[in-house]
């Protein structure tokens, strides 16, 4: 069974600091890897979907990266902002299309 | 662009009722999924649908039915709440196989108490 890590479970920097959330996967036989973002009492938002032949993908200050044969995948934020706070989820879609596992998420704080 | 709609938002039921979560999506994806997140089990797979009249089991499927009689809706039936249904509930849709972009949309989640 897949299993799906992030590291770490929780994280508190000042504003304008780089960051670097990460995803680790037991089975690298993947489909896609997909980063969410849950705000507090909210539903997920798609922030990022690499597909497994690719390497990463950018949306303005986020960058996913995704290393299949190592089993990771890094979510890196610039220049960090208080409207970052929430809780970042990465989810792996296994290759029979019908299961997809998620992490416990990274629950993030940017201070003012 | 609405995306996936969940209706209610908001339940309290008591133990013993029944009720019906309805998910609705508007980007003609074959396949849909129904989630619970609980705090620290993260979020479990209850059913899914892989196209219109088809359903199958996941991870945590008992004490819940669902229907796929249209292919933009997506109905989680509770026949019996339970305590241990307090939960929130996400709908999710994805295109089918082939289509450019595979990514999940989450609905805003149906929050349950069961008392």
């Amino acid at each position: 069974k897949q299993e799906v890590t992030q590291i770490p479970a929780a994280l508190s920097v000042p504003e304008g600091e780089n960051l670097v959330l990460n995803c680790s996967f037991t089975d690298s036989a993947i489909y896609n890897l997909q980063w969410f973002r849950q705000d507090p009492g909210k539903g997920l938002t798609s922030l990022l979907l690499i597909q497994s032949s690719q390497r990463e993908q950018t949306s303005g200050r986020l960058n996913a990266s995704l290393d299949k044969s190592s089993g990771r995948s890094t979510l890196y934020i610039a220049a960090s902002q208080p409207g970052d706070s929430a809780t970042y989820l990465c989810a792996v879609d296994a290759y029979n299309f019908n299961k997809f596992y998620f992490g416990s998420g990274t629950k993030l704080n940017v201070k003012p | 662009n609405a995306g996936v709609t969940q209706t209610p938002k908001f339940r309290v039921l008591k133990t013993g009722q029944s009720m019906t979560l309805l998910c609705a999506q508007d980007m003609n994806h074959e396949y849909m999924y129904w989630y619970r997140q609980d705090p620290g089990m993260g979020l479990r797979l209850i059913h899914y649908s892989v196209g219109e009249g088809t359903t199958a089991k996941g991870e945590v499927p008992d004490g819940y039915n669902v229907s796929r009689l249209k292919k933009q809706n997506f109905l989680l039936g509770l026949e019996s709440a339970a305590p241990s249904q307090t939960s929130v509930y996400f709908c999710a849709s994805r295109p089918g196989q082939g289509h450019a972009n595979y990514g999940y949309t989450f609905g805003s989640g149906t929050r349950l108490t069961v008392v």
